[in-house]
């Protein structure tokens, strides 16, 4: 079963924009991971936040944790046309951290 | 520095016929393994991953099979293919002594007429 299920499913917006996205998982994590897929690549590694973190940075990226909510979020400052790609989350829950579950994604269109 | 290799890029088999996709890394020793399959507008679905040599662990009750005969080689096979087991076929690999990372490989792409 889906550990992690984003939201919107896809988003267009304007370059020069923010791009939220939003994801929820079931049980309990020890980290939550963020991936791009550009269309018919491999993914890429963006960011990872522990379960004890509440909020991370990276260049133009902002991840957020509410372990009390099983929610995070991914926000993108300032959109290019080159972030368009597929965004996916990815848990790893405790005693099984080589094991990562992937949300369905979201598709993100960035608009010139 | 680490680099993943898959291979073919993309194929084309008709059912029933058999299945070897290949992958390898450079640049590491003993990694961790894992082989997903990505539906089209999909996430992730983890088949296999592989802690070392000839250890293989399934997640999916499946028509395909893993194998890990080298260190930082790891190999899905299939001997009859089904039209479901169409799709993007992903290799990734971690070193958890360092990172929960994982990396990927480009992809495969199957389809199965």
């Amino acid at each position: 079963s889906q550990q992690g299920e984003e939201d919107p499913q896809a988003l267009s917006i304007q370059e020069g924009e923010n791009a939220t996205m939003n994801c929820s998982y079931k049980t309990s994590i020890n980290n939550l991971q963020w991936y791009r897929q550009n269309s018919g690549r491999g993914l890429v590694h963006l960011i990872l936040i522990r379960s004890n973190e509440r909020e991370k940075h990276s260049g133009r990226l902002r991840v957020t944790l509410d372990t009390s909510k099983k929610s995070s979020s991914l926000l993108i400052t300032a959109s290019r046309a080159a972030d368009t790609a597929s965004y996916f989350c990815a848990t790893d829950a405790y005693g099984s951290a080589r094991q990562l579950t992937f949300g369905s994604g979201t598709q993100l269109t960035v608009l010139p | 520095s680490q680099t993943i290799h898959q291979w073919p890029a993309t194929l084309v088999q008709p059912v029933g016929s058999p299945l070897s996709l290949e992958c390898t890394v450079e640049g590491t020793s003993n990694p961790n393994l894992y082989w997903y399959r990505q539906a089209a507008g999909r996430g992730l679905q983890l088949l296999f991953y592989s802690v070392g040599i000839g250890q293989i662990s399934s997640e999916v009750p499946q028509n395909l099979s893993a194998s890990r005969p080298q260190d930082r080689q790891f190999i899905l096979s299939s001997k009859k293919l089904l039209l479901s087991d169409s799709g993007f076929y992903l290799c990734a690999w971690s070193c958890l002594a360092v990172t929960y990372e994982q990396y990927f490989g480009p992809g495969t792409r199957l389809t199965v007429t």
